[in-house]
């Protein structure tokens, strides 16, 4: 089984343009999670989906647009990239049980320049 | 809102030696604590995870962790350190909403 797959898992793109990052999960998870990782910084939640139709923001929404498009599949929209926004960006998806464990997707290395 | 502190962002061991690394978070309520593994340019494995029940957690490749509630703590050990375990180690603590809050993780060195 593929677990979390995301694409692409690299892209650079120039200041103010646009991109999807897309992610899908087939593990029939409820929840969906958008994370950025930075140097020193550990990762950081951008936004999440606790179920199909409903998106919350996370630590660091800002610059940043999602869509749960259906139980499957949770895309993160960057709708003016800027060089702040270089980072490796990781979907996770997480079993519906009390404590349930996230199951990361391999990430998308993104270098706006 | 749930927070991780692990200090000591480079950690280097000799192999055969002890690696411990640790972590202490705060949270309102009883948490869910996780260690995760990220090897180069890869995404993050879970290495173990406390939800409830036994203290002492045993996971993947030899590791374990303690859950100390009075400290709270949640420190991840491995009485000998392999070549393999070089990588970058996350603390995670979940309050059982819909967020997982990270540490900003340990980097392993292993000492030949």
């Amino acid at each position: 089984n593929a677990g979390v797959t995301q694409t692409p898992k690299f892209q650079v793109l120039k200041t103010g343009q646009s991109m999807t990052l897309q992610c899908a999960q087939d593990m029939n998870h409820n929840s969906m999670y958008w994370y950025r990782q930075d140097p020193g910084m550990g990762l950081r939640l951008i936004y999440y989906s606790a179920s199909e139709g409903t998106t919350d923001k996370g630590e660091v929404p800002n610059g940043y647009n999602v869509s749960r498009l259906n139980k499957r599949e949770f895309s993160l929209r960057l709708e003016s990239a800027a060089p702040s926004q270089t980072s490796v960006y990781f979907c996770a998806s997480r079993a519906p049980l009390v404590g349930g464990g996230y199951t990361f997707g391999s990430g998308t290395r993104l270098t706006v320049v | 809102a749930q927070s991780v502190t692990q200090l000591g962002s480079h950690v280097s061991v000799s192999e055969g030696a002890l690696v411990l690394l640790r972590c202490n978070y705060s949270s309102s309520v009883p948490p869910y604590l996780f260690w995760y593994v990220q090897y180069p340019n890869q995404g993050l494995q879970l290495l173990l995870k406390y939800t409830t029940g036994a203290t002492l957690v045993k996971g993947i490749n030899g590791f374990e962790a303690e859950f100390k509630k009075s400290e709270t703590s949640f420190h991840l050990t491995k009485p000998s350190a392999h070549m393999s375990d070089a990588a970058e180690y996350f603390c995670a603590v979940s309050d059982g909403d819909n967020r997982l809050a990270f540490g900003k993780g340990n980097q392993v060195v292993v000492i030949p």
